[in-house]
């Protein structure tokens, strides 16, 4: 079976803070891939990143930045310079081959002027 | 990119009748799609595995006769909330498979409430 683990349930910063949200996963397939996914108060989902169990390099988009490590089961999201627009839900997600997704339990980040 | 949509978007329906929300695949063709409910503040839940042209596949805990699923066409799975309750408001959002198994898109949601 496939869990994702987002201990922070909330984390609330000051704009321009750099904010670290913590995703660690447990599955058996060799093979997976690991999201994340933006949900705003509208309820739609916003994909961010995928990443799949053979590519451990780190990736920077602008103002994200991901940092993948199968040695801990981790994939870290880091959104640097925080703004009011980054506050959301922010899930982590695994899906293997089945397709279909395991999201974790969510971080409510919380960006203050 | 590839897009989804769901409809509608948002429903209100009385305690005992029953739902139907369409999921539709815009500009691919998606063998297989996924229903998610979720539930205030809570995570996404999966339901049921929909394949084109094949009974739905049920997650453990899921009602497979309160949660009709029909998946007739390559662009089109419905869900139907049979015989809703207030318990059953929840938002609900469906993903459709891409070419890959790593390519899910999902659509917008539906929120339904029963009052």
């Amino acid at each position: 079976a496939q869990k994702v683990t987002q201990a922070q349930t909330e984390i609330s910063v000051v704009e321009k803070e750099d904010v670290t949200l913590d995703c660690v996963y447990e599955t058996r397939d060799t093979t997976y891939y690991l999201f994340w996914y933006k949900q705003p108060p509208s309820g739609e989902l916003v994909f961010l990143i995928r990443r799949n169990s053979f590519d451990e390099q780190n990736e920077i988009s602008g103002r994200y930045s991901w940092n993948f490590q199968k040695s801990t089961s981790s994939f870290n999201f880091t959104i640097t310079a925080s703004q009011v627009v980054d506050s959301a839900v922010y899930f982590c997600a695994l899906s293997t081959n089945a397709g279909k997704s395991t999201f974790g339990d969510g971080t409510t980040l919380t960006v203050k002027p | 990119g590839a897009v989804v949509s769901q409809h509608p978007s948002w429903v209100i329906c009385k305690s005992g009748t029953s739902v139907k929300i369409e999921c539709r695949s815009l500009d691919f063709q998606a063998t297989t799609m996924f229903w998610y409910r979720q539930f205030p503040k809570q995570s996404l839940m999966l339901m049921a595995t929909s394949n084109e042209g094949s009974k739905a596949t049920y997650e453990q805990g899921v009602e497979k006769d309160k949660f009709l699923i029909n998946h007739a066409s390559l662009t089109l799975s419905t869900l139907t909330v049979t015989s809703a309750h207030p318990e059953d408001s929840s938002f609900y959002i469906c993903s459709a498979q891409g070419q890959s198994f790593y390519e899910q898109y999902f659509g917008p949601g539906t929120r339904l409430t029963v009052t």
